[in-house]
């Protein structure tokens, strides 16, 4: 079955960037996604990337895919208090099966 | 703001009452999700409305009764819950069933049983 890690765990310094790491294991996987989960929230899309791509700028946003490796990052430039949240990466699997990570847990030290 | 709305907010039930959770998007998308979040777990997929019939059903108890009265609403029917069913209650949609497009998201319900 699918299976998708992330760290639990990341803290940045305010302004630096973040980079939040995701591998899974099902190749077939056509789309990847970031969502945003704030406490007490549902979840934001963030942003996401096909399996084609392996690269995508959206903002202050970068997402890299390695489909060789199965990882896929999210970069969050120039990181903000308002970025602490917890980021789950997605992948598609079938026609309506999201698989989510365990999400990462981003704090942002001011 | 999400666009897709859920309501109640928060829910508190006794094991044998009965209680509906709602779910409303107006933005034409013709697939609807209901999933379970436990606090610190992703979220994990329950049921999956494809044109307002139930397309995926992930085992989930009868306790747990969806309803999809038409494109825009997504109902969730709630009977003899256990306590263990205490979580965060999503519903999500999507443009088109089958197709990568991605899901929104509302904000939940967060569910609590006695």
């Amino acid at each position: 079955g699918e299976d998708v890690e992330q760290s639990l765990f990341l803290s940045v310094r305010e302004g630096d960037s973040s980079v939040i790491n995701c591998t899974y294991t099902d190749s077939s996987s056509t789309y990847l996604y970031w969502y945003k989960q704030e406490p007490g929230a549902g979840l934001q899309l963030l942003t996401y990337i096909f399996s084609n791509m392996d690269m995508k700028q959206d903002q202050r946003l970068t997402v890299l895919l390695n489909k060789k490796d199965k990882h896929l990052s999210l970069r969050i430039a120039d990181t903000q208090t308002g970025d602490s949240a917890i980021y789950f990466c997605a992948e598609r699997s079938g026609a309506n099966n999201l698989f989510f990570g365990t999400g990462t847990r981003l704090t942002v030290i001011p | 703001d999400t666009e897709v709305t859920q309501t109640p907010k928060h829910l508190v039930m006794g094991m044998t009452n009965k209680k509906s959770l709602k779910c409303e998007q107006h933005m034409g998308h013709r697939a609807m999700y209901w999933y379970k979040q436990k606090a610190k777990k992703p979220p994990e997929l329950m049921f999956v409305y494809s044109y307002e019939k139930l397309s995926i059903n992930e085992s989930v108890p009868s306790r747990f009764s969806p309803e999809c009265p038409n494109s825009s609403l997504l109902n969730l029917h709630l009977h003899a819950l256990q306590p263990e069913d205490s979580a965060l209650y999503l519903c999500a949609s999507s443009l088109e069933p089958g197709l990568s497009q991605p899901q929104h998201f509302g904000d939940g319900t967060r569910l609590s049983i006695l």
